[in-house]
Formats: structure tokens, C-alpha cells, sequence
């Protein structure tokens, strides 16, 4: 099954303005992870939550997680247009194979000066 | 630090041969590597997972007599598409992390290759 489900598919907004991804997931994970990818190009960490984390900040980055309703938000505040490209996150199921990272589907961001 | 580095970034080649991908850590000693394939527009899937020294364990659904995987090192990964056909045609992507069995969801990717197959 699919784990880690990102909505929306694809965020458009003008620079300076907040984004919000959200993140579901279906099954218990150990810690849940942000990356960021730029067109045609690998991936870049953002931020990794531990399950037993509901908030983290890094910069101009939040995220929090809800074990209970199994998902996970990034806002990115005062967005730049440098901050255009697809968003990913990551989980690690605990138990059995827990090192796998399961991807989401991603998120589109494009910042418009 | 933690850089991981891929080769080549791009490459093309006729169908029915085969293409080989190299994926390093430059400053750190991979105990674990990933190698993720992505399509247009899509997510990362994760095709198989190799330590230093032993065979891959590959993802259900991926053939691992066409992708032929070897980690003879702890910097050193390679990915082999063996008989490669357009629709190997992909962004492959490899990690890494330092780290042994369930702490190895620290990883660090490379950028990626693209591979087309024509």
C-alpha cells in the first residue's frame, strides 16, 4: 500500500506567502522525514520528526506530526521563489524492515515572484 | 559532510545493452545504499537495499537479473540495467547511510541519473 500521501499534488502561490504540504501515512513509523527536490536533481533533507515528536522548526521550516491521524505537515513561511520544488516526505515503519524510507507522491510548490 | 556522489548524471544508450551507475560516499563509509528509481512527475520507489559484502535484497516486483546491484566497499555502489529496454528509461537515485540495520533511515542521496534508453 502506499504510504506517505502528499496533498495537495501541486501548491502555486506568490513569494512571501505561506505553503502547507500535508503528509498521510498508513501504518506506525519510527520517524518521519521532509525532502525537498529540485527539478531533475537528487534530494536534499529538510527535517526529520521522531514518532515521538509533534513539533520541529529548522529555519523557515515547521513541521508536526500527529501519530494519532497518521499524518504530517511542512509549512515553509515567508516562501522565496527559490523555494519552488517538489516536496517529499519519507517514512520509516518501525518493526520488520524499519530502515526503508517509504515515499509520498510529492508536492509541486511553485513560488511566484 | 555526508556527500554522496553518482555516475554519470546522464546517459543514453541503444536498447539491448547494458549500463552500469556508480553511486559513492565521498566522506563517509556506507555501511547500507539505496537505489530508488523515479519516474516523471512521480515519487521515489525503492528497488533494492545492499550492505558492504552481501547480495542486494531487492523490492518485490523488481527483477534483480536486470538490475544487478554490488557494494563491493564501503564507499561503493553499482547499479547494472542489464539488456536495457525504453522503458528502463528512468531517474535512478541512490543513498546511503553510515549507519547499520534500522538506524539506516539516516540516508544521504546522490543527485541522480538519467538514464535513457532509446
Amino acid at each position: 500500500s502506499q504510504q506517505g500521501e502528499e496533498d495537495p499534488q501541486a501548491l502555486s502561490i506568490q513569494e512571501g506567502e505561506n505553503a502547507t504540504m500535508n503528509c498521510s501515512y498508513k501504518t506506525s513509523i519510527n520517524n518521519l522525514q521532509w525532502y525537498r527536490q529540485n527539478s531533475g536533481r537528487g534530494l536534499v533533507h529538510l527535517i526529520l520528526i521522531r514518532s515521538n515528536e509533534r513539533e520541529k522548526h529548522s529555519g523557515r521550516l515547521r513541521v508536526t506530526l500527529d501519530t494519532s491521524k497518521k499524518s504530517s505537515s511542512l509549512l515553509i513561511t515567508a516562501s522565496r521563489a527559490a523555494d519552488t520544488a517538489s516536496y517529499f516526505c519519507a517514512t520509516d515503519a518501525s518493526g520488520g524492515s524499519n530502515y526503508k524510507l517509504t515515499f509520498g507522491k510529492g508536492t509541486l510548490l511553485t513560488v511566484n515572484p | 559532510g555526508a556527500v554522496v556522489s553518482q555516475h554519470p548524471s546522464r546517459v543514453i544508450c541503444k536498447s539491448g545493452t547494458s549500463v552500469k551507475i556508480e553511486c559513492r560516499s565521498l566522506d563517509f563509509q556506507a555501511t547500507t545504499m539505496f537505489w530508488y528509481r523515479q519516474f516523471p512527475k512521480q515519487s521515489l520507489m525503492l528497488m533494492a537495499t545492499s550492505n558492504e559484502g552481501s547480495k542486494a535484497t531487492y523490492e518485490q516486483g523488481v527483477e534483480k537479473d536486470k538490475f544487478l546491484i554490488n557494494h563491493a566497499s564501503l564507499t561503493l555502489s553499482t547499479l547494472t540495467v542489464t539488456s536495457a529496454h525504453p522503458e528502463d528509461s528512468s531517474f535512478y537515485i541512490c543513498s546511503a547511510s553510515a549507519l547499520p540495520g534500522v538506524q539506516a533511515y539516516e540516508q544521504y542521496f546522490g543527485p541522480g541519473t538519467r538514464l535513457t534508453v532509446t
